[in-house]
């Protein structure tokens, strides 16, 4: 069964570090999105991509954050500049279709120190 | 406010058991409604989903969901329980009206006990 798959598992990095976390979306797959969970808190939502470019974004989602289709399979998310409050799960998902339910992947645990 | 209640923080039951998990929303239309589950360690797996028809859908691992409109309610069941079921489950919702992201709820934790 096709699944989303991302790396690394886990990331350590330190503050004012830049960090890239990779996600490969289920191949028929045209939405991409990633989200974050804080530890001990809820699932939030920070970008969404379709067609090469963002469709949404949240607050959250500042100009320390960028993401990239940089090829077919892959999808990035890149903090340039990384904070002690960045760390935390990000998960990558992505759907077939607007709407359509998301398949996530298994997370990358970044740890900013 | 828009939002995704899951008034229950923490579950326990023992194997065998059924099991109720509750979700509550806050939104002006019915969204699309999933659930899904965190193993520890692990990501987000989906069990359910509603978009319309009828509002009791099956998922896998023996899974069930009730969509109640006048409730703003999808609730979680389960007749029997497997220790295998540990974990988190979380309530989500796509408010189609305020774009394509999921919202979640807090999560419940599910703690069996044998």
């Amino acid at each position: 069964e096709p699944e989303v798959t991302q790396t690394p598992s886990h990331q350590v990095t330190q503050m004012g570090q830049e960090v890239i976390l990779r996600c490969v979306p289920i191949s028929n797959h045209l939405y991409f999105y990633w989200y974050r969970q804080i530890l001990g808190q809820k699932v939030e939502f920070l970008v969404s991509f379709y067609n090469n470019e963002i469709s949404e974004k949240s607050e959250i989602f500042d100009d320390q954050f960028s993401v990239e289709r940089p090829d077919g399979s892959n999808f990035t998310l890149k903090i340039r500049s990384t904070k002690l409050e960045d760390s935390a799960m990000y998960f990558c998902a992505s759907s077939e279709l607007e709407g359509n339910e998301q398949y996530f992947g298994p997370g990358t645990r970044l740890t900013v120190t | 406010a828009q939002s995704v209640t899951q008034p229950d923080i923490h579950i326990t039951v023992s194997e065998g058991a059924s099991l109720e998990l509750r979700c509550n929303y806050s939104y002006g239309a019915t969204p699309y409604l999933f659930w899904y589950v965190q193993s520890p360690g692990q990501g987000l797996q989906l069990l359910l989903k509603y978009f319309s028809g009828d509002t009791l859908v099956q998922g896998i691992k023996g899974f069930e969901a009730e969509f109640k409109r006048s409730q703003s309610s999808f609730n979680l069941r389960k007749p029997s329980v497997h220790w295998s079921d540990a974990a988190e489950y979380f309530c989500a919702v796509l408010p189609m009206e305020y774009g394509n992201k999921l919202v979640f709820g807090a999560g419940t934790i599910l703690r069996v006990k044998s």
